[in-house]
């Protein structure tokens, strides 16, 4: 268990739809990450927050948003989705998003877009 | 920018017999290399890291790793495999920029371990 948790586990919604995915960090660790698997793309980097605010943008597409609150957790929020988003999503968080930080996983979010 | 190239998408391997991964990377500085497992419907699990100290990385489960400079190569070992080694394995560098607050990982595509009793 690395102490990263995501909820929730599975998500099955149809295209056009909108749905948040919901990353608590380990205890301790400032910054978060989003990442997205899919069979076609691999791993992919989305977005990264640090403490609040947004520290960097990956391959992340514009119908696609997140946030980092004050208690540290954060949210990704995927609007008109497409067939073509469905992936799992993952979260990560380290201890300040420092070049040679350590980054431990979450269980990731199943994403079904139908 | 920085890249990995996982040599083999598939790797089968008797169980007590010796695993190697290969890695090749790419990097326009020194890197931060990783690798990561994923067991099936599972997330990501740090196996070992390398961040410029000793060249030879120990990692978790019997695994490491050797970073080689002149090869551009961080192979994943292991003297003798398990069946509880089945997984996706991901080679991955460190991208972003160094002395910043910013680190993004790039990930190899994954090499599936087959382990067979």
């Amino acid at each position: 268990d690395s102490g990263v948790t995501q909820t929730p586990k599975h998500l099955i919604t149809a295209t056009g739809q909108r749905v948040t995915l919901r990353c608590s960090p380990r205890s301790g660790d400032l910054s978060v990450y989003w990442y997205q698997q899919s069979l076609d793309q691999g791993l992919q980097f989305l977005i990264q927050y640090y403490n609040g605010e947004e520290r960097a943008k990956g391959n992340i597409l514009e119908r696609f948003s997140a946030q980092q609150f004050p208690d540290l957790h954060s949210e990704l929020n995927l609007s008109s989705l497409e067939l073509g988003d469905s992936a799992l999503y993952f979260c990560a968080s380290s201890v300040s998003g420092g070049f040679t930080d350590t980054q431990y996983f979450g269980p990731g979010t199943r994403l079904t877009v139908l | 920018a920085q890249s990995v190239t996982q040599l083999d998408s598939h790797v089968s391997v008797s169980e007590g017999t010796p695993v190697l991964l290969r890695c090749n990377y790419s990097s326009s500085y020194s890197p931060s290399l990783f690798w990561y497992v994923q067991h099936p419907n599972k997330g990501l699990q740090l196996l070992l890291k390398y961040t410029s100290a000793a060249t030879l990385v120990k990692g978790i489960n019997g695994f490491e790793a050797e970073f080689k400079k002149s090869e551009t190569s961080f192979h994943l070992t292991k003297p003798s495999a398990h069946m509880s080694d089945a997984a996706e394995y991901f080679c991955v560098v460190t991208g972003g920029r160094m002395n910043t607050g910013f680190q993004k990982l790039v990930f190899g595509t994954g090499t599936r371990l087959l382990v067979s009793p």
